[in-house]
């Protein structure tokens, strides 16, 4: 199993506030990336790394930022929570094989 | 609109019984992967098909990508109930450097 862990791994908040979800890996992959998944949605992606301070949006990035300062870190932050953002997000990463990707446990986030 | 179609949506069968999964779409991919998800868990990489026709098999799993590179199936043969699941597919294309995921279908083999 790809060493990657996510946290926390559920959180409940509150609209109007920040929240920053962690992704570690151990792997030492150059690429990152987060996703949520919501039924009948599928895996839709949020933003991914291409290496430390590399970043780029994909195609639900509105309302989230990223970081990446390390290559084992990679964190997520809804700077203002909303309830539309009520989610199941994984983090995955991938090393020379973008399309071969390893994804973590995911983050149950609830936005009350 | 997904790029990806998955078909069927949901699919539940009796331990033994053979059952297929469509993955369909407009555009050409220049790979496509299947992944199979538990609950409470992410998705787990089954296989990566990358040539027009080929097929792959896992076990009892068989993979085929189309020849258009368009379209993809799994079928499980003789399933179990171990074989249930959500199962994704998703396709990459070189150009974007990213994965694009269909809607899933969620299988229940019962004992």
């Amino acid at each position: 199993d790809a060493g990657i862990t996510q946290s926390p791994r559920h959180k409940v908040t509150e609209t109007g506030t920040p929240v920053t979800l962690r992704c570690h890996q151990t792997e030492n992959h150059r690429y990152m990336y987060w996703y949520r998944q919501d039924p009948g949605h599928g895996l839709r992606l949020i933003h991914y790394s291409y290496g430390v301070k590399d970043t780029d949006k994909g195609e639900v990035s509105d309302g989230y930022s990223v970081s990446r300062s390390k290559t084992e870190d990679f964190l997520l932050t809804l700077e203002s929570a909303t309830s539309s953002q009520t989610s199941v997000y994984f983090c995955a990463i991938s090393s020379g094989s973008p399309y071969e990707q390893y994804f973590g446990p995911g983050t149950r986030l609830t936005v009350t | 609109t997904q790029l990806l179609e998955q078909s069927p949506q949901f699919l539940s069968i009796q331990e033994g019984e053979n059952l297929t999964v469509y993955c369909n779409s407009s555009s050409v991919f220049s790979s496509l992967q299947w992944y199979r998800q538990e609950p409470g868990e992410g998705p787990v990489l089954l296989v990566t098909v990358v040539t027009g026709g080929e097929v792959k098999k896992l076990k009892r799993l068989t993979f085929q990508f189309g020849d258009a590179r368009k379209d993809s199936s799994l079928h499980i043969t003789a399933a179990q109930p171990g074989d249930t699941g959500l199962y994704l597919c998703a396709g990459f294309k070189a150009a974007g450097n990213k994965l694009t995921f269909g809607g899933g279908t969620r299988v229940l083999v019962k004992p």
